[in-house]
């Protein structure tokens, strides 16, 4: 497709458990954004990718968190052990260059954790 | 620490009129505004952005307007059209780099007819 592609689109799963979100950017864009959306906030930044390295891993919230992106293209962020604050969407952008805002944003990973 | 601030959450707007949506920030640092547009169950997309260099940029109907000693920007839509109606998410950013934004909360805009 054109845009950015987000999976799952929904996920629900157990307080605890280990979580991987994956996201498919515009073919060609260098640069990957994952932020979050909290219920009633507003979008959070979580890290960058400019090509396969995060210069800015600033934003993740714990150490459960990371992400990889591999071959300049498809990227995934992993939750371990799962808390109930972790429930958001997920949201993941691309961009040309990280000088460059992101364009469009994928429609998002809704994570809920029970 | 909400360092980017729309204390609107909703605004209603009749077909035709201007659409007003205010956006504060904090941090000095903040060297270049964005405004996104989404619509439900869709990530948001790029609408409009201004460097602290310009105090106004315009694109069609949407004009984006930067008052920095205020730190304050609003967001002008004129004529509001029903497909208008979404959330509109103010963001910001340090070094003119667009590649860490803090946003807004967002508001809701309803274009009625």
């Amino acid at each position: 497709g054109a845009g950015v592609s987000q999976s799952p689109s929904n996920k629900v799963t157990e307080k605890g458990k280990d979580v991987e979100l994956r996201c498919d950017p515009i073919s060609g864009h260098t640069a990957l954004y994952w932020y979050r959306q909290s219920l009633g906030q507003g979008l959070e930044f979580l890290i960058y990718f400019q090509g396969n390295s995060a210069p800015d891993k600033s934003g993740l919230p714990s150490d459960r968190f990371s992400a990889e992106r591999t071959g300049g293209s498809v990227s995934t962020l992993t939750i371990q052990r799962t808390q109930q604050e972790d429930s958001a969407v997920y949201l993941c952008a691309s961009s040309l260059w990280t000088g460059e805002q992101p364009q469009h944003f994928g429609d998002g990973t809704r994570l809920s954790i029970l | 620490d909400q360092q980017v601030k729309q204390n609107s959450p909703s605004l209603s707007v009749q077909e035709g009129r201007i659409s007003i949506l205010n956006c504060d920030y904090t941090n000095s640092m903040f060297d270049y505004f964005l405004w996104y547009k989404k619509y439900p169950a869709e990530g948001p997309t790029f609408l409009i952005s201004i460097s602290s260099i310009k105090d106004k940029n315009e694109d069609g109907r949407f004009t984006v307007f930067l008052n920095k000693s205020a730190k304050h920007l609003s967001l002008h839509i004129v004529p509001s059209q029903p497909g208008d109606s979404a959330v509109y998410f103010c963001a910001a950013s340090a070094g003119d780099t667009a590649s860490k934004l803090t946003f807004g909360t967002g508001t809701r805009l309803q274009v009625t007819l």
